[in-house]
């Protein structure tokens, strides 16, 4: 059974940086890109970037872009999501999420971690 | 950047009723479109994807249509497990989600 297990509750203060990991358990790791999606208290989902765990190629949502990092070690099945610069606006909750592409075709994010709560205060 | 927009944004109703959630693009991206359900304190789940189908194990009563800037998902006869918060996310170009639809039980 393919599941996603990502890393415990963080607490940091403004300014600093935080670096969530998201380990693959069940399927083949290179099969599958990962995203991160973030979610702040009572609000929506919000992509934040992706990586191709094969060759390593990355995007980034334009609003991010400077501040988050996402990596991978495909000797552990794991990625990674590092966000600096963090302000009170980027306390949420962190999901990783999975996603094939076939034949140049994503199929959709069919397997989510449980989520990693960010908490940025001073 | 490629803007989704649902509605409604709430939405009341009871156990065995139908009900349509609609999602629209600021420009094309063909069927390029998802839709997740989730509930609170839970990762989102996927339901439909390429506009139209269903997920591996997601109800039938989950239908997905639409193409172009308009998407529709209808659930037939609410079931209690139902009630939750329902998102559209576009991915032809990158990713976006749509602000969410609360259904909530009348």
């Amino acid at each position: 059974q393919a599941h996603l297990v990502q890393s415990g509750a963080e607490v940091r203060k403004p300014g600093a940086s935080v670096k969530v990991s998201c380990k693959a358990f069940g399927y083949s790791f290179t099969s599958y890109y990962m995203h991160w999606v973030r979610q702040a208290p009572g609000q929506g989902l919000e992509w934040m970037g992706m990586i191709d765990p094969t060759g390593g190629s990355i995007d980034y949502a334009q609003r991010f872009q400077g501040r988050v990092t996402v990596t991978r070690d495909t000797s552990t099945d794991t990625v990674y999501m590092e966000l600096s610069s963090l302000r009170s606006e980027d306390t949420a909750v962190y999901y990783c999420a999975r996603d094939r592409k076939v034949r140049g075709v994503f199929n959709g994010m069919d397997v989510w971690g449980q989520g990693s709560t960010v908490i940025v205060s001073s | 950047d490629i803007q989704m927009t649902q509605s409604p944004s709430t939405l009341s109703a009871s156990v065995g009723d139908s009900v349509t959630i609609t999602c629209r693009a600021s420009q094309s991206i063909s069927g390029w479109l998802a839709w997740f359900q989730q509930h609170p304190g839970k990762a989102p789940k996927l339901l439909i994807y390429k506009a139209s189908n269903l997920q591996s194990g997601v109800p039938s009563r989950f239908t997905g249509s639409g193409s172009g800037t308009e998407f529709t998902l209808t659930i037939s006869s609410l079931q209690p497990d139902d009630f939750a918060t329902y998102y559209c996310q576009q991915y032809y170009s990158f990713w976006t989600f749509g602000q969410g639809t609360k259904v909530e039980i009348k």
